[in-house]
């Protein structure tokens, strides 16, 4: 797999809080991608960034936002999160065509 | 923005017999469609993908067929095993780098 991580791999929290998930590359790959996957949905882009500090939004993106200030690292943000924000969520990074995944966080807000 | 739509949602499959997973996507700028297996829990992995100047690529027992008249390409895997049991989702790459992924194929093959 390529050098991707995600952290933390399991989150457990309540209604209203914020939460923040990283990625972390050591590929040094341009792009990074954020996608949740609920079941009978796919994989739905969220947010991705093609630089440091260069993001744009993705299909889903209300209730998200994401930073870059390292080309390795990509947080997303769930300000106050809410039960329909319960899903797993992946990373993904890549240069030109090819996407690479991460384990992905598997997220449950009460 | 780009609409990939997968079917089916299910196949089961004999052991030895051919899957075909069959998308189609509404943007004609898309030229990049790659295809994903992901085993239960795990995340997805890149099996084979086509750029839109290529008719149909092949590795070993996985073909991918691109038809850009029709908006639609397919996945074919021969001579199916018991390890090919995963869920499959294409993905359309329009202008940009932003992926649009299918629903998903649940593969079963029985042995």
């Amino acid at each position: 797999d390529a050098g991707i991580t995600q952290s933390p791999r399991h989150k457990v929290t309540e209604t209203g809080t914020p939460v923040t998930l990283r990625c972390h590359q050591t590929e040094n790959h341009r792009y990074m991608y954020w996608y949740r996957q609920d079941p009978g949905h796919g994989l739905r882009l969220i947010h991705y960034s093609y630089g440091v500090k260069d993001t744009d939004k993705g299909e889903v993106s209300d209730g998200y936002s994401v930073s870059r200030s390292k080309t390795e690292d990509f947080l997303l943000t769930l300000e106050s999160a809410t039960s329909s924000q319960t899903s797993v969520y992946f990373c993904a990074i890549g240069n030109t065509d090819t996407q690479y995944f991460g384990p992905g966080t598997r997220l449950t807000v009460l | 923005g780009e609409n990939v739509e997968q079917h089916p949602s299910t196949l089961s499959v004999q052991e030895g017999d051919s899957a075909v997973i069959k998308c189609t996507y509404s943007d004609s700028a898309s030229n990049y469609f790659p295809w994903y297996k992901q085993e239960l829990g795990k995340r997805p992995q890149l099996i084979i993908d086509i750029r839109s100047n290529v008719g149909e690529k092949k590795d070993q027992r996985i073909a991918v067929t691109l038809n850009k008249t029709a908006k639609h390409f397919s996945l074919h895997i021969t001579e199916t095993q018991p390890e090919d049991s995963a869920v499959y989702f294409c993905a359309a790459r329009p202008l940009g780098n932003q992926f649009y992924f299918g629903t998903g194929t649940s593969l079963t093959v029985i042995p």
